[in-house]
């Protein structure tokens, strides 16, 4: 099945300090998604992006399909974004694949 | 997008009980998923609630353990059978609505955080 590797796996942001993440898939996806996952546990979608790029807010992402990457940019990070970040892709009419995820904590 | 709830949302329970989650969704919904994410770690899919079917399970989860019901398209439940530590978790129920421009985007509900003792 599809492969998604995340990375870092941690990441220590001092506030308003900026941060990529990125997401590495192994085959061609129909979705790749961007959640974040609050101190809750609560799951809160980010981006639908199986390709392109968009913006939200603070928050931007882009996919390469063709290179099989996507990234996710946080601009003027603060202690509300901490949390763990997934990725998650299917390959078409398959159930997604999550990531391990990047713990994100931001340090006020 | 859908609006999800679930319940309860957390609970401790005895080893070797039982625990029946709820999901329900405030529209119709082609796909439902459930989810399980044990402590640190991501989500892995435990199996496809199916309306008017035996539901798909994903390997490594069997229905004796896990037996879903999908009685109509915004209603499922999940239960946790003869439970045991490890089956410390939090359990997620997720949707497709599968409408719009982002046709198979899946949403979460808020989750069921279990603790066996």
């Amino acid at each position: 099945g599809i492969q998604v590797e995340q990375s870092p796996p941690d990441l220590i942001l001092q506030e308003g300090a900026n941060s990529t993440l990125r997401c590495n898939f192994s085959d061609s996806v129909n979705n790749l998604q961007w959640f974040h996952q609050n101190p809750w546990g609560q799951l809160i979608n980010l981006f639908y992006i199986p390709s392109g790029t968009k913006q939200n807010g603070r928050l931007s992402a882009t996919t390469v399909a063709t290179e099989r990457y996507s990234l996710l940019y946080i601009s003027s990070s603060q202690t509300t974004d901490s949390g763990v970040y997934f990725c998650a892709v299917d390959a078409g009419n398959t159930p997604l694949v999550f990531g391990k995820g990047t713990r994100l904590s931001v340090i006020a | 997008s859908a609006v999800i709830s679930q319940k309860p949302s957390r609970d401790i329970c005895q080893r070797g009980t039982s625990l029946t989650i709820q999901c329900q969704v405030d529209s119709q919904v082609t796909m439902m998923f459930w989810y399980r994410q044990q402590p640190g770690q991501s989500l892995t899919l435990i199996a496809t609630a199916n309306q008017g079917s035996e539901a798909t399970y994903e390997s490594g989860f069997v229905i004796d353990k896990f037996p879903i019901s999908r009685p109509n398209l915004t209603f499922s439940t999940l239960t946790v059978s003869n439970m045991s530590p490890e089956d410390s978790s939090i359990y997620l129920c997720s949707v497709e609505p599968r409408g719009g421009v982002s046709y198979n985007e899946q949403f979460f509900g808020p989750g069921t955080r279990l603790t066996v003792l």
